[in-house]
C-alpha cells in the first residue's frame, strides 16, 4: 500500500484478555518501530526491527508485551493479560532503512482495556 | 540516555500571532532532528527535518526550525499561525551515522483561536 496500515483502528478488550495489533509497513521499508502514545506522555518507544537483525526490545514495558515481524514485512504486537494501564494508542512506523531517513507513521490502534 | 524536552505542554494563540515551540535534546554527538505534527484525528506526519548543512530548515505550511548545536536546541517557528495549524507538535531526535533510535518529546498542543 501507499502508507503504513494498522489494524484494528480501535480495540476494546476486557482486563486479562490477550490482544494482537497488526502493522503493515510501506513496501520496501526495512525498518519498523512500535510506539505507545498515552495522554500527555508523548511517544514511548517499544520495539524496533531492522531487516533480519535481532529486534531491539529494550522499550517493552513488561514481559506481557511481545512483537514479531514475519518475512521482514508485517509485524504483530501482542499484549497478554491486558491491564487498564495498557490503554493507549499504539503506533507503528516504518523507514526505508536504518540510516538518515524519516519515519512514516500509521493511524494507530486505540486500545481500551475495561 | 538520550532525551528530548519540549518546554510547553499547551500553547494558545490567536490567528496571525507568531509561534515558537522549544525543543532541547541531551545527546552530544551527531544528530538528526525532526518535527512531526498530528492534526486532530490524523496520523503523525513529518513537518520538517535536519540532517546536515544549513541549520535553518524550512518545512511545509510555512514552518521553519533552527538547529543551534551549542544550545542543543531545535526550535520550531512560524511567523503567522492559522486556525488550521491547531494540532499537536512533536520534536524527535535520532542519533546520526546510521543509528536507529528515534526519541520523541512529549509533544506540545497548539490551539489557534480564530
Amino acid at each position: 500500500g501507499a502508507g503504513v496500515s494498522q489494524s484494528p483502528s480501535n480495540k476494546v478488550t476486557e482486563k486479562g484478555k490477550d490482544v494482537e495489533l497488526r502493522c503493515d509497513p510501506i513496501s520496501g521499508h526495512t525498518a519498523l518501530y512500535w510506539y505507545r502514545q498515552s495522554l500527555g506522555q508523548g511517544l514511548e518507544f517499544l520495539i524496533y526491527f531492522q531487516g533480519n537483525s535481532a529486534p531491539d526490545k529494550s522499550g517493552l514495558p513488561s514481559d506481557r508485551f511481545s512483537a514479531e515481524r514475519t518475512g521482514g514485512s508485517v509485524s504483530t504486537l501482542t499484549i497478554q493479560r491486558t491491564q487498564q494501564e495498557d490503554s493507549a494508542v499504539y503506533l507503528c512506523a516504518s523507514t526505508l532503512n536504518q540510516g538518515d531517513t524519516e519515519a512514516f507513521f500509521g493511524q494507530g490502534t486505540r486500545l481500551t482495556v475495561v | 540516555a538520550q532525551s528530548v524536552s519540549q518546554h510547553n505542554h499547551h500553547v494558545i494563540l490567536s490567528e496571525a500571532a507568531s509561534l515558537e515551540l522549544g525543543c532541547n535534546y541531551s545527546y552530544g554527538g551527531t544528530v538528526n532532528l525532526f518535527w512531526y505534527v498530528q492534526y486532530p484525528g490524523q496520523h503523525l506526519q513529518l513537518l520538517l527535518k535536519y540532517f546536515s548543512g544549513d541549520p535553518l530548515v524550512k518545512g511545509i505550511k510555512g514552518f521553519e526550525a533552527e538547529f543551534i548545536k551549542s544550545k542543543f536546541s531545535f526550535n520550531l517557528r512560524k511567523p503567522s499561525v492559522q486556525w488550521s495549524d491547531t494540532a499537536e507538535y512533536f520534536c524527535a531526535v535520532k542519533r546520526g551515522a546510521g543509528s536507529y533510535q528515534l526519541t520523541f518529546g512529549k509533544g506540545t498542543k497548539l490551539s489557534v483561536i480564530p
